[in-house]
C-alpha cells in the first residue's frame, strides 16, 4: 500500500522554463510534506516544506502547493537550471506515522541546457 | 555547523555476518531516524530514536536493531546479514520531541553504503 506516490519516473525540462513536479497522497492524517533532493550514492538534500495548515510556501526558486482536499502536492522549480537536474523525492509525516516519513518513489528531472 | 555524519562511507561483509553503521546528528537535534534505499526500491523506514528511547520502527525484521547514546549519536545494527541487506542507509536528524530546536525536517546524512557478498 503506496501512501504516497509520484507517477511521473522522469522529467525533461529546458533550461529557463519552470518545472512542475507532483506527487499525491493517500492517508488524510498526513500533516507535514517535504521535498528533497537527491543525487546517486548521496543523502538526500532537504528543499522546501510545507504545513498542512498552509496551501503554498515558496523560498525563492522553489514553490511548493498543496491541494488538501485532492491529497495533491507539487514543487514548481522556476527557472529551471542545469545544477537541478537530481532525482526529486516528496516526503509526509503526520497522524499515526508520527516523525517517520513516507517518501514517494521519486522523480527524476533532466534539465537540458 | 557540521550536518549529519555518517560513517564508514562504504561497508563490505558476507552472509551471515553483523554490520554496524554509526550516525552524529546535527548540533542539538535529539531525534535520529535511519531509512534504507535498496537497489530500485524507495527510501524505507527504518527506525526513529528520541532521547536514548527507540520511539517507533518500520516493517523491518528484528535482526535490524540499533540505539541511541547519551550524545545523541545512534547506531544501527544488522546481524544475519543476508544479501538483500545491501543498500545505502541513511541517517536523518530532527529537533525530537523535546529538543530545543523543535524542527519537523528531517535532515540527512551521507548515507553507508552496505555490500553483502
Amino acid at each position: 500500500d503506496q501512501q504516497v506516490k509520484q507517477n511521473s519516473p522522469s522529467l525533461s525540462v529546458q533550461e529557463g522554463r519552470i518545472s512542475i513536479l507532483n506527487c499525491d497522497y493517500t492517508n488524510s492524517m498526513f500533516d507535514y510534506f517535504l521535498w528533497y533532493k537527491k543525487y546517486p550514492a548521496e543523502g538526500p538534500t532537504f528543499l522546501i516544506s510545507i504545513s498542512s495548515i498552509k496551501d503554498k510556501n515558496e523560498d525563492g526558486r522553489f514553490t511548493v502547493f498543496l491541494n488538501k482536499s485532492a491529497k495533491h502536492l507539487s514543487l514548481h522549480i522556476v527557472p529551471s537550471q542545469p545544477g537541478d537536474s537530481a532525482v526529486y523525492f516528496c516526503a509526509a509525516s503526520g497522524g499515526n506515522a508520527g516523525n517517520m516519513l513516507t517518501f514517494g518513489g521519486g522523480t527524476r528531472l533532466m534539465v537540458k541546457p | 555547523e557540521a550536518g549529519v555524519t555518517q560513517s564508514p562511507t562504504h561497508l563490505i561483509k558476507t552472509r551471515g555476518q553483523q554490520a554496524t553503521l554509526r550516525c552524529s546528528p546535527i548540533s542539538g537535534h535529539t531525534s535520529v531516524y535511519w531509512y534504507q534505499q535498496a537497489l530500485g526500491l524507495g527510501l524505507q523506514f527504518l527506525l526513529w530514536y528520541d532521547e536514548g528511547e527507540e520511539r517507533n520502527r518500520g516493517n523491518f525484521p528484528p535482526r535490524f536493531s540499533g540505539r541511541q547514546f547519551p550524545n545523541y549519536s545512534s547506531e544501527l545494527n544488522v546481524n544475519a546479514l543476508e544479501l538483500e541487506d545491501s543498500a545505502l542507509y541513511l541517517c536523518a536528524s530532527s529537533g525530537g520531541l523535546a529538543g530545543v530546536m523543535f524542527t519537523d525536517t528531517q535532515y540527512f546524512g551521507p548515507g553507508t553504503r552496505l555490500t553483502v557478498l
